[in-house]
């Protein structure tokens, strides 16, 4: 078990289908991140909020919307899809984003499948 | 450009020990992070070096060496549970983000 609480834990939706991936994490971390990760690879960064503010957002396709809506709660809305999007989505958190020296926690990832 | 090295796949012993080497050319360095990954689940945290040396925790231990831009994982009586991947990460200077190396997956044999 992690503390940082990802769902679902598996979806699969088609191209057309609008969804969320939710996450959570209550250790008081106030920056919080997305990953991508396809299999026998390592996670991609995709954003990152710090103090509930996007603080980066490393060239995602807008079909990718993140929301953070408070300090312990972060969504990733998904939207038209494509096939290669396919993939296990990674929540993380670290006590702050400047504090380099703190690990990310990772959430046990949603398994993304898209028909 | 950004670059860490890893080996793809080892292979050891139950019992043994291994050394898992991480080598690193990166623009910036404030640390390097060692993670384990078991298939299918998240990454968790094992060691973090941002000072030369060697740092032990239990069965585990992480060495740096910053001038040679390189680490290494090493893992002693191994168990069945130790298979998994294991990927290291260098925290930048910029901007604290992770660049992840593509991981080394460990098969351990009985």
């Amino acid at each position: 078990d992690t503390e940082v609480t990802q769902t679902p834990k598996h979806l699969v939706m088609g191209m057309t289908n609008k969804k969320s991936l939710k996450c959570e994490q209550h250790m008081g971390h106030r920056a919080m991140y997305w990953y991508k990760q396809k299999a026998k690879k390592p996670p991609e960064l995709m954003f990152v909020y710090s103090y509930e503010k996007l603080s980066i957002n490393e060239s995602v396709p807008s079909r990718f919307s993140p929301e953070c809506p408070n300090s312990s709660l972060l969504n990733l809305h998904l939207h038209a899809l494509q096939p290669e999007d396919s993939a296990l989505y990674l929540c993380a958190s670290s006590q702050e984003l400047t504090a380099s020296y703190q690990p990310q926690h990772f959430g046990d990832g949603t398994r993304l499948s898209i028909l | 450009g950004q670059n860490i090295d890893q080996p793809t796949e080892m292979t050891a012993t139950e019992g043994a020990i291994v050394q898992i080497n991480c080598t690193y050319q990166t623009s910036g360095f404030n640390g390097l992070f060692w993670y384990q990954q078991h298939a299918g689940e998240a990454p968790t945290f094992l060691s973090y070096n941002v000072l030369d040396g060697l740092e032990e925790k239990g069965r585990f231990s992480s060495f740096l060496s910053r001038s040679k831009g390189y680490s290494y994982l090493l893992l002693k009586e191994l168990q069945m549970k130790d298979s998994a991947s294991y990927l290291c990460a260098v925290s930048m200077d910029s901007n604290y983000q992770l660049i992840w190396g593509a991981g080394t997956k460990l098969i351990i044999k009985p």
